[in-house]
């Protein structure tokens, strides 16, 4: 197992384009989350799968954000519309079930909104 | 809202110094992580606690979890240039995800 795979790495994109994001996590890991980080800052929770159920969703995750984990293997969440403060680092973590598991990150997608 | 607070926000040393990081909360932890972030990467879990009292040693580097299951420190012995980066805690509040702190930049020169 390679660990948590991001693609794309980096994305730029023009204001008012969408944008979809893919994660693969380890493939024992049941729990799958997303995350937003800016820079100066720490990871923000946006949503959580147990499987393919989406269990709970940050206010932060506005109408414009979607994400499916549509077999309970990978995930994608993409951005409609995408406007300038959209512009961050996107982190997928999966982890097993339990107080004690650990997250394991991804390398991030780099989103730039121009 | 949980929130979680890390001092310094800062820290720039020297090769071979000790230094001490913290992280606090209002709120009680039912568990708490701390990772290190490098630039342009995800963050790394180096531990986790759960116990209010637990120490954990990782080769140079204590963890302590606080009695009252608020706060935690971590403590770097001898640091060098490689442990340069953002150290992160990560609370659960009893919910299903970790809220995170925003971080202390170390930076260990040589």
């Amino acid at each position: 197992d390679t660990g948590v795979s991001q693609d794309p790495r980096h994305k730029i994109t023009k204001r008012g384009q969408n944008v979809t994001f893919r994660c693969d996590p380890i493939s024992e890991h049941n729990r799958l989350y997303w995350y937003r980080q800016t820079l100066g800052q720490g990871p923000e929770f946006l949503t959580y799968f147990q499987n393919e159920a989406q269990l709970e969703k940050s206010r932060l995750l506005s109408d414009r954000f979607s994400a499916e984990r549509p077999k309970g293997s990978f995930s994608t969440l993409e951005i409609q519309r995408t406007e300038q403060g959209d512009s961050a680092m996107y982190l997928c973590a999966s982890s097993g079930q339990g107080a004690t598991y650990g997250y394991t990150f991804g390398s991030g997608t780099r989103l730039t909104v121009v | 809202t949980q929130l979680l607070e890390q001092s310094p926000q800062f820290l720039s040393i020297q090769e071979g110094e000790n230094l001490t990081v913290y992280c606090n909360s209002s709120s009680v932890f039912s568990s708490l992580q701390w990772y290190r972030q490098e630039p342009g990467e995800g963050p790394v879990l180096l531990v986790t606690v759960v116990t209010g009292g637990e120490v954990k040693k990782l080769k140079r580097l204590t963890f302590q979890f606080g009695d009252a299951r608020k706060d935690s420190s971590l403590h770097i012995t001898a640091a060098q240039p490689g442990d340069t980066g953002l150290y992160l805690c990560a609370g659960d509040f009893y919910g299903q995800n970790f809220v995170f702190g925003p971080g202390t930049r170390l930076s260990v020169l040589p």
